[in-house]
């Protein structure tokens, strides 16, 4: 079974709208968390990441992401999307080894 | 800085064929990793090697071959290419286990290998 899921295959949102893409895990201690993003044509790139202490984190390019064990979820928001964020993101989750959701792809319309 | 520099960008195979999969990274990283990436399916590790002459497998090694005689470099042998090797290849690097507190991930841009 996955340890991540992230239930959206695709989302379209527009330009200036917010957008929260969901990641849930199913860890029975609290893993590590990251998020990271897959503009077209590149590798992937670290957006933020969590361990422990504050459950809101702030990663680059505007984007956060809230950690809730009650809801078993890392989901990662920003307030306002630019055409640049057009990409695919991953959550990833490591109890005792690293593994991949499925990836959410975002296109943003003008 | 270079980074992770994977070649070649782009690549067709017959079936049967066999080719390599080059990776260098210049951060002096110890960990370097090849992924596949399939469409809905996330990435998949193939090999993973925490260090010059230290290689193991991962989740989907094979057909698949590694070898790691410099921190730098990390190629990755395709031997008999089958249909199913149709991917996006990334190589990753990392100064602390990938997903541990030092373990970001850095990738290269990838190699999309179609095998027909």
């Amino acid at each position: 079974a996955q340890s991540v899921t992230q239930p959206d295959i695709h989302i379209t949102v527009s330009e200036g709208a917010s957008l929260e893409l969901r990641c849930n895990y199913s860890y029975g201690a609290t893993p590590y968390l990251f998020w990271y993003v897959q503009s077209p044509g590149q590798g992937l790139q670290l957006l933020l990441k969590y361990f422990s202490g504050d459950t809101l984190v702030q990663g680059i390019k505007g984007f956060e992401a809230e950690f809730k064990r009650s809801q078993s979820s890392f989901n990662l928001r920003k307030p306002s999307v630019h055409w640049s964020d057009a990409a695919e993101y991953f959550c990833a989750g490591n109890d005792y080894k690293l593994s991949f959701g499925a990836g959410t792809t975002v296109t943003v319309r003008a | 800085n270079a980074g992770v520099t994977q070649t070649p960008k782009f690549r067709i195979l017959k079936i049967g064929q066999s080719m390599t999969l080059q990776c260098t990274q210049d951060m002096n990283h110890n960990y370097m990793y090849w992924y596949r990436q399939d469409p809905g399916m996330g990435l998949k590790l193939i090999y993973y090697s925490v260090g010059a002459g230290i290689t193991d497998k991962g989740e989907v090694p094979n057909g698949y071959n590694v070898s790691r005689s410099t921190t730098e470099d990390f190629p990755l042998r395709l031997e008999l290419a089958a249909p199913s090797q149709t991917s996006v290849y990334f190589c990753a690097s990392s100064y602390g286990l990938a997903g541990d507190v030092d373990g970001e991930l850095f990738f290269g841009e990838g190699s999309r290998l179609t095998v027909l």
